[in-house]
């Protein structure tokens, strides 16, 4: 079963605009990742933020956690084209290395 | 620096005939090892999980099985595909950090 849920399913924005997403989770976490996948390939690492930590950036990109709602979000700021994907949050409930994650926000950025 | 391998990128095969994927992971050793799968539109589901030759974890139990001959190498295998085992198959690896690097996948049609 999906430990991860995003909201919202999907998202169509005007580039340069800022894109938010949302993941709640089920178990208590030791750290929540959240990765990107171009339509057709492979999902790619974005950012990962620890269950001590309350927020994180790495260049246009901002992760807030919120340990006492088991929420976290993603904030894709001055959005590109380029952006045009499918977010995914994951986290480890056993912390046994096995990532549970969820169905997805997909995200399009018009030009 | 650390590469992975998958194939192949496209797969249509009939139902009842075999099925094989391959991973490689190159520039590490002894990875933890990753297939899932990915429904349209959907989340990933945690196939099998390794953590050395000869060790497999099943986590769901279906009609594949996978195999690890060697220490970066990592076989997905069906004897008869069924339709439902249509998807887009993603291999991953880990280095004992909580990230996954994946492969490009591979999109299995049963038909």
């Amino acid at each position: 079963s999906q430990q991860g849920e995003e909201d919202p399913q999907a998202l169509s924005i005007q580039e340069g605009e800022n894109a938010t997403m949302n993941c709640s989770y089920k178990t208590s976490i030791n750290n929540l990742q959240w990765y990107r996948q171009n339509s057709g390939r492979g999902l790619v690492h974005l950012i990962l933020i620890r269950s001590n930590e309350r927020e994180k950036h790495s260049g246009r990109l901002r992760v807030t956690l919120d340990t006492s709602k088991k929420s976290s979000s993603l904030l894709i700021t001055a959005s590109r084209a380029a952006d045009t994907a499918s977010y995914f949050c994951a986290t480890d409930p056993f912390n046994d290395y096995k990532l549970s994650f969820g169905a997805g926000t997909t995200v399009t950025v018009r030009a | 620096s650390q590469t992975i391998h998958q194939w192949p990128a496209t797969l249509v095969q009939p139902v009842g005939s075999p099925l094989s994927l391959e991973c490689t992971v190159e520039g590490t050793s002894n990875p933890n090892l990753y297939w899932y799968r990915q429904a349209a539109g959907r989340g990933l589901q945690l196939l099998f999980y390794s953590v050395g030759i000869g060790q497999i974890s099943s986590e769901v139990p279906q009609n594949l099985s996978a195999s690890r001959p060697q220490d970066r190498q990592f076989i997905l295998s069906s004897k008869k595909l069924l339709l439902s085992d249509s998807g887009f198959y993603l291999c991953a690896w880990t280095g004992g950090e909580e990230k996954l690097f994946f492969g490009s996948g591979t999109q299995l049609s049963v038909l």
